[in-house]
């Protein structure tokens, strides 16, 4: 079970953005985010828990181990407009609610 | 260029069955762990199933185990998605992604297709 938070947030360009993921057991670094805009397909944003997918902007970054885990936007842009969703891989594979990201 | 294009989606009636393809370009899917998620109307995304690259395992989210199945095409580059017995609530848009692992064994979805539409209505 992936739980994250909050749900939804909105914030000002430029501003730090941070999303919260915690798990119900410990999933080591098995943890992964990904971005999905408005009727498009998930996009890979970071894997491992803290390594960025080539091609990713580096206001990006991820953190943690074990149970809980957060992804950052530093500097938050227009294209950032978006839901985020956690996944871990420890044991199948399950997603987090999402956050839904608004300017 | 890595590609999935997933099709077969449609309306169809509770309990018929439906088949979903997924076809890659780019690289050889039989290669490749290759996952189906779904994402009800306006809701989150959900894991499906799976089937590792050398195909001995298959992996199946228990709210379909039981009524979905895999199978693969290695001269179409094609992975299928059997659904039976279809529910109301199997109503979603339908992707299928690849799988790649990190250093340490942890398996992340690096491509994805842009899905197919799933409706299951009378």
């Amino acid at each position: 079970q992936m739980t994250q938070s909050p749900s939804s947030l909105s914030a000002y360009e430029g501003d730090r953005v941070t999303i919260t993921c915690r798990a119900s057991q410990s999933i080591a670094t098995y943890l992964n985010w990904y971005q999905q805009k408005p009727g498009k397909a998930p996009r890979l944003l970071m894997f491992a828990a803290s390594t960025l997918q080539s091609g990713v902007p580096s206001r990006f970054s991820g953190r943690g181990s074990g149970t809980d885990f957060t992804l950052t936007i530093s500097n938050l842009q227009p294209e950032d407009i978006a839901t985020y969703y956690c996944q871990q891989s420890y044991d199948t594979w399950t997603f987090g609610q999402g956050t839904k990201v608004e300017i | 260029q890595v590609q999935l294009v997933e099709s077969g989606g449609g309306v169809v009636q509770p309990g018929r069955s439906l088949r979903l393809s997924c076809a890659a370009s780019g690289f050889t899917l039989s290669t490749y762990g290759i996952h189906w998620v779904r994402q009800a109307p306006g809701k989150g995304l959900e894991w499906v199933a799976t089937r590792s690259s050398d195909g001995s395992d298959e992996y199946y989210a228990d709210s379909v185990k039981g009524r979905f199945t895999l199978s693969r095409d290695n001269s179409k580059n094609t992975l299928y998605l059997h659904m039976t017995f279809l529910r109301t609530d199997d109503t979603a848009v339908y992707y299928c992604a690849r799988e790649l692992a990190s250093w340490d064994a942890n398996q992340y979805f690096d491509s994805w297709g842009q899905g197919t539409l799933v409706i299951v209505s009378s």
